[in-house]
C-alpha cells in the first residue's frame, strides 16, 4: 500500500526554522514528484510547492507566499522528501501535508499531516 | 484570495444532486487539467477527479465533473450523508508558475 508519513512539526518562534520530513513507502518514490500542501485552522488548502523526479531534473516550484523562505528537497535513497522552512511567520502556522504527484493523474496519495505552530 | 473561485457553501438533501462550480481564467482552468478533492479537516485529502473528468479507481460514479472554457464543475448525485465534506478544485496556473486550489466549498447534507 502507498503510505506517506510526515514528521518534524512542532512549535517554533517567529523568525525560526523547521525541517519537515515525508517518508514514503509502497511505490517507486524516485519516479514520483512530491508536493507539500498546508491548511491553516479554519482556512482552505494551500499549495506550498513541489519537487519533481531526477528524470525531471529535481525541478522545484513554490507558492509566492513561501518563495525564498522554504526549500523542498528529496533523498531518493531514503525515500524521503523534505520541506525546509526558514524565516517562519505566524501565518505559516498550519497542518502540513505531503502528497505524491503522479503527473496528469494528480496528487493521488496524501499523508495525514504534521502540525507546525509559529508563535512566541 | 485564490485565483480559483468556489462558492463557500452548498447543501442538499439525501438523494439529491448537487453541483459545485470552480471559476478561473485562461492561465489556469483555460489551459490545464482540473482536479477535484474531497477533504475532512485534519484528515488526508482524497483525489476525486483527475484530468477534468476522470475518476480514480474506487471513487463512486455518483461523482462526475466537467470543464468548459475557464470554468469547471463537480456534480454529486444520489447525495449521501458521508458526502458531507469540503470540496476543492485545483489546477496548475501558468502565470503563477505553481498549483492553485480553489477556496473550497463546504457541502452540508441536510
Amino acid at each position: 500500500d502507498v503510505q506517506l508519513v510526515e514528521s518534524g512539526g512542532g512549535l517554533v518562534q517567529p523568525g525560526g526554522s523547521l525541517k519537515l520530513s515525508c517518508a514514503a513507502s509502497g511505490f517507486t518514490f524516485s519516479g514520483s514528484a512530491m508536493h507539500w500542501v498546508r491548511q491553516a485552522s479554519g482556512k482552505g488548502l494551500e499549495w506550498v510547492g513541489r519537487i519533481r523526479s531526477k528524470e525531471n531534473h529535481y525541478a522545484t516550484a513554490y507558492a509566492a507566499s513561501v518563495k525564498g523562505r522554504f526549500t523542498i528537497s528529496r533523498d531518493d535513497s531514503k525515500n524521503t522528501a523534505y520541506l525546509q522552512m526558514n524565516s517562519l511567520k505566524t501565518e505559516d502556522t498550519a497542518l502540513y501535508y505531503c502528497a505524491r504527484g503522479s503527473g496528469s493523474l494528480g496528487t493521488d496519495a496524501w499523508g495525514q499531516g504534521t502540525l507546525v505552530t509559529v508563535s512566541s | 484570495q485564490s485565483v480559483l473561485t468556489q462558492p463557500p457553501s452548498a447543501s442538499g438533501t439525501p438523494g439529491q444532486r448537487v453541483t459545485i462550480y470552480c471559476s478561473g481564467s485562461n492561465s489556469n482552468i483555460g489551459s490545464g487539467y482540473v482536479y477535484w478533492y474531497q477533504h475532512l479537516p485534519g484528515t488526508a485529502p482524497k483525489l476525486l477527479i483527475y484530468r477534468n473528468n476522470q475518476r480514480p479507481s474506487g471513487v463512486p460514479d455518483r461523482f462526475s465533473a466537467s470543464k468548459s472554457g475557464t470554468s469547471a464543475s463537480l456534480a454529486i448525485s444520489g447525495l449521501r450523508s458521508e458526502d458531507e465534506a469540503d470540496y476543492y478544485c485545483a489546477v496548475w496556473d501558468d502565470s503563477l508558475g505553481g498549483r492553485v486550489f480553489g477556496g473550497g466549498t463546504k457541502l452540508t447534507v441536510l
